[in-house]
């Protein structure tokens, strides 16, 4: 049973590059969520979407782009990275509250702009 | 205004001693979770404990119990006999309903360090 499964692990952008972070669940969940994770601090929301073709804006959209076309899948696009994108990125999924309250993690992208 | 706050940054505590990490929120829809994550220094986000807003008894995993007080918008994790595995970054989350959409938001962590 794989959960969330995000690719790359690790990345080394130049300023300017642009990439997509993968993710994939396999548990049927309606609702995905990006997040990033500045060194020594919490998550912050970046986006998040509660089913296919429904994405909507979190705490941090600015520089950041999604889309929801299956269930399954739940991309971040970084267009013209910059050194304040240097994080560490986790995606998460959950079912409604009826189903099992617990949101699922990706083992997260370690990603570097320099 | 902050959803989830954690106002201990940093905690030392000795080994087999119980330990509270503190978290208050702040919400104003009447149905929401709330939960604790564990990220040892390997960087995974390991789920510990869930406790509903309309759930009368306290929710308690094994060692981890949620120390829950609604009128106070409290829900502090209590670790009992402490290990030195248990030395993490600590977060505390919210599950809330807003226009529908199921939202999971964090607090800022506490970073949890048992000495032997």
């Amino acid at each position: 049973n794989a959960g969330v499964t995000q690719t790359p692990k690790f990345r080394i952008l130049k300023i300017g590059q642009s990439m997509t972070l993968q993710c994939t669940q396999d548990m049927n969940h309606n609702y995905m969520y990006w997040y990033r994770q500045d060194p020594g601090m919490g998550l912050k929301l970046i986006y998040y979407s509660v089913g296919a073709g429904i994405t909507d804006k979190g705490e941090v959209p600015n520089g950041y782009n999604v889309s929801r076309s299956t269930t399954e899948d739940f991309p971040l696009r970084l267009e013209l990275a910059a050194p304040s994108q240097t994080s560490v990125y986790f995606c998460a999924s959950s079912a409604p509250n009826q189903q099992g309250p617990e949101a699922f993690f990706g083992q997260g992208t370690r990603l570097t702009v320099v | 205004a902050q959803k989830i706050t954690q106002t201990q940054p940093g905690m030392f505590v000795q080994e087999k001693e119980a330990v509270t990490l503190d978290c208050t929120y702040d919400t104003s829809d009447p149905s929401y979770g709330l939960f604790w994550y564990k990220q040892p220094s390997s960087g995974e986000m390991i789920f510990l404990i869930y406790q509903g807003s309309y759930d009368q008894q306290n929710a308690t995993e094994g060692r981890y119990s949620l120390n829950f007080q609604k009128a106070r918008k409290s829900a502090n994790l209590v670790i009992s006999a402490s290990q030195l595995g248990d030395s993490a970054m600590y977060f505390c989350a919210m599950r809330e309903i807003i226009q529908g959409a199921q939202k999971l938001v964090f607090g800022q962590g506490t970073r949890l360090t048992i000495n032997p």
